[in-house]
């Protein structure tokens, strides 16, 4: 089963345009992370948001995180060709069993 | 710097087979996770072991997914005989884990095993 689920499910932009997904989840969180995904790869990690934290920045990574809507979003600003591959949000559970779960991901096309 | 290694890249294999896949993580690292990811969908988490603990072992998929973690380093995940639902890419994380409790460690993958079942 997939808690967290992304939207769009696929995203087209020119280069230097930002970039925006959201990812929806289900149940209470400790912490909730961003990774990134080039086509055939592993998963690499982008970003952690933890439940009592509201906003984070990495470089050109802009993470909030709304617990009350159990939602998160990732920005991407001025983005860039190489930032094409697939981005997927990973909720990791506040009790019971650490399981990382995965949505389904955003596949983001930047056009040069 | 050595990352997460996972070998073969890919395997090709006939309806009915058995396969073994192995997982090197970082050698540090502590806790280790088997995922499958199918086309257009996000990783589908199966087991993960706490050094050569297996702490969950409920997602596998059916009794003829089973995995290993001898001697808390490597592992491996074996599939027994083979249906053509198993093709799928097999990814491999592996995570440190810094006390008891910890729920906000990163996960670094391997580049994962393509499977192909014909």
């Amino acid at each position: 089963s997939q808690q967290g689920e992304e939207d769009p499910q696929a995203l087209s932009i020119q280069e230097g345009e930002n970039a925006t997904m959201n990812c929806s989840y289900k149940t209470s969180i400790n912490n909730l992370q961003w990774y990134r995904q080039n086509s055939g790869r592993g998963l690499v990690h982008l970003i952690l948001i933890r439940s009592n934290e509201r906003e984070k920045h990495s470089g050109r990574l802009r993470v909030t995180l709304d617990t009350s809507k159990k939602s998160s979003s990732l920005l991407i600003t001025a983005s860039r060709a190489a930032d094409t591959a697939s981005y997927f949000c990973a909720t990791i559970p506040s009790g019971g069993s650490y399981i990382p779960t995965f949505g389904r991901g955003t596949s983001l096309i930047v056009h040069p | 710097d050595t990352g997460v290694s996972q070998d073969p890249r890919h395997k090709i294999t006939k309806r009915g087979q058995n396969v073994t896949f192995r997982c090197d993580p970082i050698s540090e690292h502590n806790r280790l996770y088997w995922y499958r990811q199918t086309l257009g969908q996000g990783p589908e988490f199966l087991t993960y072991f706490q050094n050569e603990a297996q702490l969950e072992k409920s997602r596998l998929l059916s009794d003829r997914f089973s995995a290993e973690r001898p001697k808390g380093s490597f592992s491996t995940l074996e599939i027994q005989r083979t249906e053509q639902g198993d093709s799928a890419m097999y990814l491999c994380a592996s995570s440190l884990v810094r006390s008891a409790g910890s729920r906000d460690e990163k996960l670094f993958f391997g580049s994962g095993t393509q499977l192909s079942v014909l």
